[in-house]
């Protein structure tokens, strides 16, 4: 089956650097997506890895390591409006070249003063 | 702004009614995905539409329908509705073999009293 586990929640002063983690177990790995989703919205795209490495975009970075089923977000310069929730989700081969989402729970990052 | 629209934003339906919920995607992209989010929880993969037929189905009851038309955009369909179904109902528009092009719409609020 899949498997994709994250923290919970966390909590980060504002001006710091936050790593949230995410482990994951599955077949037919295509990619890793990390998505932002504040309260009662939709989804919102941040990052995508399918190799090995750190993609760098601003203020947010993501890592991959597929020997491991490991990643990370990292929030640099955190501000206020970072809080929200962060989904982390692997896309799996679905049938033939067609690609589904299993998400993790999300990790509800609270930002302080 | 993905791209991806969805509509209606918010609905009440009452236990035992059926829904339609409705998505188009992104210019260009000929994949529809639907995920069922409950609160606190990540999204769950419903099913996926490619060329107007299904293309892989998640754990969802039969009572879970869907339709592709010829332009890409999506309906889906929920019979018999129970209370559990209250969720957000999001819809994943997606190009077949791009594997880092998935962007959510804004979602369907469904309350089932």
């Amino acid at each position: 089956g899949q498997n994709i586990d994250q923290p919970t929640e966390m909590t980060a002063t504002e001006g710091a650097i936050v790593q949230i983690n995410c482990t994951y177990q599955t077949s037919g790995f295509n990619g890793l997506f990390w998505y932002q989703q504040h309260a009662g919205e939709a989804p919102t795209f941040l990052s995508y890895n399918v190799l090995d490495g750190l993609e760098e975009k601003g203020r947010f970075s993501s890592f991959l390591s597929r020997s491991k089923g490991y990643s990370y977000l990292l929030l640099k310069e955190l501000q206020m409006k970072d809080s929200a929730s962060y989904l982390c989700a692997v896309s799996i081969i679905n049938t033939g070249t067609a690609s589904k989402l299993t998400f993790g729970t999300g990790t509800r990052l609270q930002v302080t003063l | 702004e993905t791209g991806v629209t969805q509509s209606p934003t918010h609905l009440i339906k009452t236990r035992g009614q059926q829904v339609t919920l409705r998505c188009s995607s992104q210019s260009g992209h000929n994949t529809v995905s639907w995920y069922q989010q409950a609160l606190g929880q990540g999204p769950q993969f419903i099913f996926q539409y490619y060329r107007e037929e299904e293309n892989g189905r998640g754990n969802f009851p039969p009572r879970f329908s869907g339709l592709q038309f010829p332009n890409y955009s999506s309906e889906l369909n929920v019979n018999a509705l129970e209370l559990d179904d209250s969720a957000l109902y999001l819809c994943a528009s997606s190009l077949q073999g791009s594997g880092n092009t998935i962007y959510f719409g804004e979602g369907s609020w469904l309350t089932v009293v």
